[in-house]
């Protein structure tokens, strides 16, 4: 089946650490996205890559890091920078070309022990 | 600065009946807006779009009407069902770019 694959689910970290979760996409989509969820909240853009190699940030990524090395797979890192990195965090991927869908994977919860 | 907004938190309605929810922009670059559904510790699942060279985009149960003047859009679902009741989110996009700017979102609550 195509799909997005985020994992883990769920993600416990200790002050100081930095941690890295997974995002995999089987549907040759071009670009890919990661977005934050607090309580209450909209979804929030982190940064997002359209092509290979290439990532712009959004509206929120002090603390946060990403690469695009290849086009299945965008990972992010939550460095100790990030003050408050207890969120659920989602991941998406589109094809190239303005208005077209996004579609997500089930999400990564990160709690911080 | 919310560039969506979606002012009703949540919203309940009976089954069989229809099922409002709105949402409102301020971006006039916006020119393509979309609608996701929510379940809890789930991605949003993407469920209808509309482009703003059209004012109205049907797809079974679910309408989307576009009110470019007002800068509003709605999502029309009938009839309701208990399966509908999760968090629904507005989004748009500027075709000049890939980001899409999320509302808040509402939840529904379709009871039998």
């Amino acid at each position: 089946d195509g799909g997005i694959t985020q994992s883990p689910k769920y993600l416990f970290r200790k002050e100081g650490q930095n941690v890295t979760l997974s995002c995999e996409q089987n549907l040759n989509h071009d670009a890919m996205y990661w977005y934050r969820q607090d309580p209450g909240q909209g979804l929030r853009l982190i940064y997002y890559s359209q092509i290979v190699n290439d990532f712009q940030k959004g509206d929120i990524a002090e603390g946060y890091s990403v690469s695009r090395e290849k086009k299945e797979s965008f990972p992010l890192t939550v460095t100790s920078a990030q003050k408050n990195p207890t969120a659920f965090y989602l991941c998406a991927s589109s094809m190239k070309g303005g208005n077209q869908p996004q579609h997500f994977g089930d999400g990564t919860r990160l709690s911080i022990l | 600065d919310q560039q969506v907004k979606q002012n009703s938190p949540s919203l309940s309605v009976q089954e069989g009946r229809i099922s409002i929810l709105n949402c409102d922009y301020t971006n006039s670059m916006f020119d393509y807006f979309l609608w996701y559904k929510k379940y809890p510790a789930e991605g949003p699942t993407f469920l209808i779009s509309i482009s703003s060279i059209k004012d109205k985009n049907e797809d079974g149960r679910f309408t989307v009407f576009l009110n470019k003047s007002a800068k509003h859009l709605s999502l029309h679902i009938v009839p309701s069902q208990p399966g509908d009741s999760a968090v629904y989110f507005c989004a748009a996009s500027a075709s000049s770019n890939y980001k899409l700017t999320f509302g808040k979102g509402t939840l529904l609550t379709v009871n039998p």
